[in-house]
């Protein structure tokens, strides 16, 4: 069964530097999602992604953060500019586009930083 | 934007007990509620959900109740066993719009 997959699984970084996560989602799906979910608390929407384009931020989704669809298999998500908040576990999703609404998750990459 | 209340917050049931979870929802133009089940570091795992078009839906152990007039959803387990302890996400969306996410339950199942 395909699967949502998403590297690196762990990333370390510098407060103040650039990270870029990276997620295949499942091939043949047009909905894409990021979402955070800080050590022991809820998951957060981050941004939703169709046609080449955000169809839907949140508040936490600042300039500091940036989506891309780089080519026809990748989705990327940079922190342009990293603070020790944002420290967290960062999940993609992605979601088949006619009729359905399920929403499956990569495994996530645990961001931190120092 | 849509607000997710998820209760409670931590539920210790007996192996073979019944166990239920509750959200409400502040959107009624939510019209997806799906429930995610996450191990400890794992990805959240969607484990059955149901759409507003639909009361209630069941699958095998595992039960959602949607009650739009009210805004309210809940999880029912049944005959439980050790393997469904873990933390619970209720969620709500409009289709394929941003989903919010309960606090979560974190549902304990003691031998």
């Amino acid at each position: 069964e395909p699967e949502v997959t998403q590297t690196p699984s762990h990333q370390v970084t510098q407060m103040g530097q650039e990270v870029i996560l990276r997620c295949v989602p499942i091939s043949n799906h047009l909905y894409f999602y990021w979402y955070r979910q800080i050590l022991g608390q809820k998951v957060e929407f981050l941004v939703s992604f169709y046609n080449n384009e955000i169809s839907e931020k949140s508040e936490i989704f600042d300039d500091q953060f940036s989506v891309e669809r780089p080519d026809g298999s990748n989705f990327t998500l940079k922190i342009r500019s990293t603070k020790l908040e944002d420290s967290a576990m960062y999940f993609c999703a992605s979601v088949i586009q006619v009729g359905g609404y399920e929403q499956y998750f990569g495994p996530g990459t645990r961001l931190t930083v120092t | 934007g849509e607000n997710v209340e998820q209760h409670p917050s931590t539920l210790s049931v007996q192996e073979g007990d019944s166990a239920v979870i509750k959200c409400t929802y502040s959107d009624s133009a939510s019209n997806y509620f799906p429930w995610y089940k996450q191990e400890l570091g794992k990805r959240p795992q969607l484990i059955i959900d149901i759409r507003s078009n639909v009361g209630e839906k069941k699958d095998q152990r595992i039960a959602v109740t949607l009650n739009k007039t009210a805004k309210h959803f809940s999880l029912h387990i049944t005959e439980t066993q050790p393997e469904d302890s873990a933390v619970y996400f209720c969620a709500a969306s409009r289709g394929n719009n941003d989903m919010r996410f309960g606090a979560g339950t974190r549902l304990t199942v003691k031998p």
